[in-house]
Parts: C-alpha cells; structure tokens; sequence
C-alpha cells in the first residue's frame, strides 16, 4: 500500500489560516469516511485532532476542522497560534481493511 | 481515563525477534480495536497492524510475514513480535487504541537493532 500524499511543509503567520491536502485514491480516502488527523510536537506521541473526515474529538479546539473532497482530505487550522507549529499527518483506511498514514507535513508558524 | 504504556527491550540484534508490550490501563481492553505503530527516526508514522480484543488482527502486508500481534485480555495487555529484524526496523514503537482512528497513543519506546 502507498502512503497518502501530503505536502513536506507548510507555513503561516499566526492568525492566518492555512490547509494541510491528504491525496490518495478511491480505495481509501475517496471510498471511506475513516480519515484521521494527527498532531505531533518534537519527542511527543501524535495526538488525535479530527476522524472521520470532519469529527473533532473532546478537547480539541473547533480552530482545528476537516474536510474531504474526492480522493482528497484537507486539514484546516484559523486563527493560527505559535503552538500549533507541529507535524501533521493524515491516515486512512483502506479496501484491503488496512490503514494508511501520510508522509507528514511540517507546519511552521512564522 | 485509558492510558497506554509500551514495554520491552530497547536494543535488539539483527535477525532476531523484537518483542514488546503494551499495558492498558484506566479502562477495560474489551471491545476495542488496539493497534501498533512506528515511527523511524526523523522520518513519519508507519501502521504495523490491529487486534480485536477477541484475537482476530490485520496486518501492513508490507510486514506481514514477520509480524505477530496479540492479546492477553486477563492481563490488559497486548503484544507486538517482529522477527527477523535488520536496521531499517529502528524506530520508536507506539501502541494506541483503536482501529481506524487512534486515542490514546502510549509515549513510545526507542527500539534500536544492532549487534
């Protein structure tokens, strides 16, 4: 199985808004609503930010909200703050009831 | 709340089998997916595979024939074999809850193979 697509890296300057793209193909995220969102900060395990496409799980800041359009999901972060400078990665599931992650992108918050 | 912990040895020889276990805590491991993942270093996530808590498990297929994951529900705790190991299975080895969407994550632990 591939690993999804995500850009390497991705920047804004605190307020701004920006989107993180998550591409596969039409036998995981363009066939499931089972795509997940991870934050992960330098030395820390990931942490859960959005599943199924647009769920945000208790805690989360509503800041932090997920779309999906065809074979692509999208993660969006407003009103960016200096915490938010992480690794993000999407993951998905599969036809073959697998699961896949994306590369990772790294968000640098100007 | 569920909490996670991963244990086991941190330095493992090449070709032989890396063994690690993680601890549930905090609520019960029936009912639930449980899943490992790793993490090479400086590079990104890699989904090794699932257990139900009845036993039945899934594996990445780029794996599969060197991995083993399993259950031990009177124990709260679930396990990870890998064998025939060479470098490229260096990583931090995390366990999480769920199958396709994973929290909690446990903190990780370094696995490094090497003679």
């Amino acid at each position: 199985q591939s690993a999804l697509t995500q850009p390497a890296s991705v920047s804004g300057s605190p307020g701004q808004s920006i989107t993180i793209s998550c591409t596969g193909t039409s036998s995981d995220v363009g066939g499931y609503k089972y795509v997940s969102w991870y934050q992960q900060h330098p030395g820390k395990a990931p942490k859960l930010m959005i599943y199924d496409v647009s769920n945000r799980p208790s805690g989360v800041s509503n800041r932090f909200s997920g779309s999906k359009s065809g074979n692509t999901a999208s993660l969006t972060i407003s009103g960016l703050q200096a915490e938010d400078e992480a690794d993000y990665y999407c993951s998905s599931y599969t036809s073959s009831t697998t699961l896949v992650f994306g590369g990772g992108t790294k968000l640098t918050v100007l | 709340q569920v909490q996670l912990q991963e244990s086991g040895p941190g330095l493992v020889k090449p070709s032989e089998t890396l063994s690690l276990t993680c601890t549930v805590s905090g609520g019960s491991i029936s009912s639930y997916y449980w899943t490992w993942i790793r993490q090479p270093p400086g590079k990104g996530l890699e989904w090794i595979g699932y257990i139900y808590y009845s036993g039945s498990a899934n594996y990445n297929p780029s794996l599969k024939s060197r991995v083993t994951i399993s259950v031990d529900t009177s124990k709260s705790q679930f396990s990870l074999k890998l064998s025939s190991v060479t470098a490229a299975d260096t990583a931090v080895y995390y366990c999480a809850k769920g199958g396709n969407r994973f929290d909690p994550w446990g903190q990780g632990t370094l696995v490094s193979v090497s003679s």
